[in-house]
């Protein structure tokens, strides 16, 4: 079935360095790919996405990048900072509705 | 707008026991979900539904029952609870088109299964 694999599971930076989550999806007609964030006892909050006719989305201090071919996108978060501390999801989806979500990761910017 | 409500915040039941838990939102999406997410885990997809009248299976749609007989509403059933259905569950909704497929998610249901 439909699968997406985030690496690492983990991850621990000092602030101002940069952020980089991967994802790798199995279903070749995904077309839509959201980053989520997610506070502790949060839901999770939409933060980026691309779709697959684009290969690369900047907003600020985050982007995303996509590669079709090889099946995979990635979340850069540059100039990081304590309160960027949280849990980041990626997704994919081929359909409205049909999220199929990574593992997590969880994300540590020390001060 | 409200956005994405669910209800109940929280819910403990006993192995056995049924209930249902509810979605409701504003926006006249089209597309509705149920996720669980499970501690230190990711969100899987219980059930979707892409409008009033059809519902469709996720990843984990054992042991819950969904319908959508409106645009607004879309409730999640457990039939007979079961320790292992113990999670967070969040019901989001879709705005699509226009290039994207934005899901909003509700404040999500912790329920505990005894």
């Amino acid at each position: 079935g439909e699968n997406v694999e985030q690496h690492p599971s983990t991850l621990s930076v000092q602030e101002g360095d940069s952020a980089v989550i991967k994802c790798t999806y199995s279903d070749s007609a995904s077309n839509y790919f959201p980053w989520y964030k997610q506070e502790l006892g949060k839901r999770p909050q939409l933060i980026i996405d691309i779709r697959s006719n684009v290969g690369e989305k900047k907003d600020q201090r985050i982007a995303v990048t996509l590669n079709k071919t090889a099946k995979h996108f990635s979340l850069h978060i540059t100039e990081t900072q304590p309160e960027d501390s949280a849990v980041y999801f990626c997704a994919a989806s081929r359909r409205g509705g049909k999220l199929i979500f990574g593992q997590g990761t969880t994300l540590q910017v020390k001060p | 707008n409200a956005g994405v409500t669910q209800t109940p915040k929280f819910q403990v039941l006993k192995t056995g026991q049924s209930m249902t838990l509810q979605c409701a939102q504003d926006m006249n999406h089209e597309y509705m979900s149920w996720y669980r997410q499970d501690p230190g885990m990711g969100l899987r997809l219980i059930h979707y539904s892409v409008g009033a009248g059809i519902t469709d299976q996720g990843e984990v749609p054992n042991g819950y029952n969904v319908s959508r007989s409106t645009t607004e509403d879309f409730p999640l059933r457990l039939l007979s609870a079961a320790p292992s259905q113990t999670s967070v569950y969040f019901c989001a909704s879709t705005l699509s088109g226009g290039g994207t497929d934005t899901q909003y998610f509700g404040p999500g249901t912790r329920l505990t299964v005894l």
